[in-house]
């Protein structure tokens, strides 16, 4: 079975700032992983994925996330915050390969203050 | 394409009552999901549809819950009776084939008084 673990439940950021947010998984198989954020009052919207190949995948908005297989991580990245990105974000992983269920982690609340 | 609809987006009712939600997937989409949110449990897959048929609803609380797909364009979750424990966020999703990126819809927040 799959698990995720996101370190933190919240994290408070100024506008302007780096922000990582973490995310460990456990897994005996190999993995897909995904960061999802939800805005408030939203659903949730994909911001980026790891199926295969280059471990650094990167979204439109500026967010990155390394999938590090060694220490079972797949930890969110941005530079530089915006007011905007103030949501929640979640991280899931599935077995690689067909359907598998979407195990998502508890989430780390982003705020983004000025 | 206007991404999965659901409705309502909000449901206030009483304890006992019936409750229906519905979701229209993507056109095109062959796989849906009902999920349920809350503050203890976080995100739970509730069941999993392959072209119209439940593949995995292993994530269905009890029998109170039911889901239906009539066709590819919608779905319903059911809960009869509905109990205070099941105010929630549930959420639908679809996405093109099973294993791909999965597209959620707004959510239908549930108050069960």
């Amino acid at each position: 079975a799959q698990s995720v673990t996101q370190l933190d439940s919240q994290v408070p950021v100024f506008e302007e700032a780096p922000v990582e947010l973490r995310c460990n998984y456990s897994s005996s198989v190999s993995v897909y992983l995904f960061w999802y954020v939800q805005y408030p009052n939203q659903g949730l919207q994909l911001l980026l994925k790891y199926l295969s190949g280059s471990t650094l995948v990167e979204s439109i908005n500026g967010f990155e996330a390394e999938f590090n297989k060694s220490q079972t991580s797949f930890h969110l990245r941005k530079p530089s915050v915006h007011i905007s990105d103030t949501a929640e974000y979640f991280c899931a992983v599935t077995p690689s390969g067909g359907y598998n269920k979407l195990i998502f982690g508890a989430g780390t609340r982003l705020a983004v203050h000025p | 394409d206007a991404g999965v609809i659901q409705s309502p987006r909000h449901e206030v009712t009483e304890m006992g009552q019936e409750v229906t939600l519905r979701c229209k997937p993507i056109s095109g989409h062959n796989s849906l999901f009902w999920y349920r949110q809350t503050m203890m449990r976080g995100l739970e897959l509730l069941i999993y549809f392959n072209n119209n048929v439940p593949i995995d609803d292993s994530g269905m609380p009890e029998d109170r819950f039911s889901a239906k797909m009539p066709n590819a364009s919608f779905s319903t979750l059911k809960i009869q009776p509905s109990e205070p424990r099941d105010s929630a966020v549930y959420f639908c999703a679809s996405s093109l084939d099973p294993g791909e990126t999965q597209y959620f819809g707004p959510g239908t927040r549930l108050l069960v008084l």
